[in-house]
């Protein structure tokens, strides 16, 4: 049994840059969420997906989306990246809504 | 507005010492969960509390819930160096039929002298 994945566990971009986010979750699991953490903060609720659907969102600006796929592994992107952006981004994934959550080893994205 | 409170925010103390964090919610929460996290790496799940009363104990770690005062203790018994790391609480709650993720607290540093 694989646990959750993310990739890349490294990013640089540029302000005003797109980027995509990548997770796999483990097996078994249909509901993918999406928290950033930055530096010496805890990590905030961006959203969650459940069987392909958005299902439940923190206070993030529209510029954050999502997608979650049907073999339940999820992008997560983010538009026109600020300053502010750089953080660690952690994925987490769940076999239902509402039940225990595991986490990946995150992408630490830093926007200059 | 679901809020966590963990105090404190950073502790120094030498092995063999105990010690206790404290974790503070603001409303019924559904579940009481802490992790660990060492610097640059994601998120351990050390305990899920779910009822009240509820108590949970792995090696030098030793979790509690009171969901009446809305508290929960993370307690450190004759800590080591091992165990320095960052600890957060976090709680959830599912609204509306929706799901509002998890709420941590800021997490408490923690680092143990020799």
């Amino acid at each position: 049994e694989t646990g959750v994945t993310q990739s890349p566990t490294h990013l640089i971009k540029t302000r005003g840059q797109q980027v995509t986010l990548r997770c796999s979750s483990q097996s078994g699991h249909n509901t993918v969420s999406w928290y950033q953490q930055a530096l010496g903060q805890g990590p905030q609720f961006i959203f969650q997906y459940y069987r392909e659907e958005e299902n439940g969102r923190g206070n993030f600006p529209p510029r954050f989306s999502g997608l979650q796929f049907p073999n339940y592994s999820s992008e997560l992107n983010v538009n026109a990246l600020e300053l502010d952006d750089s953080a660690l981004y952690l994925c987490a994934s769940s076999l239902l809504m509402n039940t225990e959550a595991f986490f990946g080893q995150g992408t630490r994205l830093t926007v200059v | 507005e679901l809020k966590v409170e963990q105090n404190p925010l950073f502790l120094s103390m030498q092995e063999g010492k105990n010690y206790t964090i404290y974790c503070n919610y603001s409303t019924t929460s559904d579940r009481l969960y802490w992790y660990r996290q060492d610097p640059g790496k994601s998120l351990e799940s050390l305990f899920v509390l779910l009822s009240n009363g509820a108590v949970k104990q792995e090696g030098r770690l030793m979790a509690s819930l009171d969901t009446k005062a809305r508290l929960s203790t993370l307690h450190i018994t004759a800590a080591v160096h091992d165990l320095s790391a960052t600890y957060f609480c976090a709680v959830d709650i599912i609204a509306g039929g929706g799901a509002d993720g998890l709420t941590f607290g800021k997490g408490t540093h923690l680092i143990i002298q020799p």
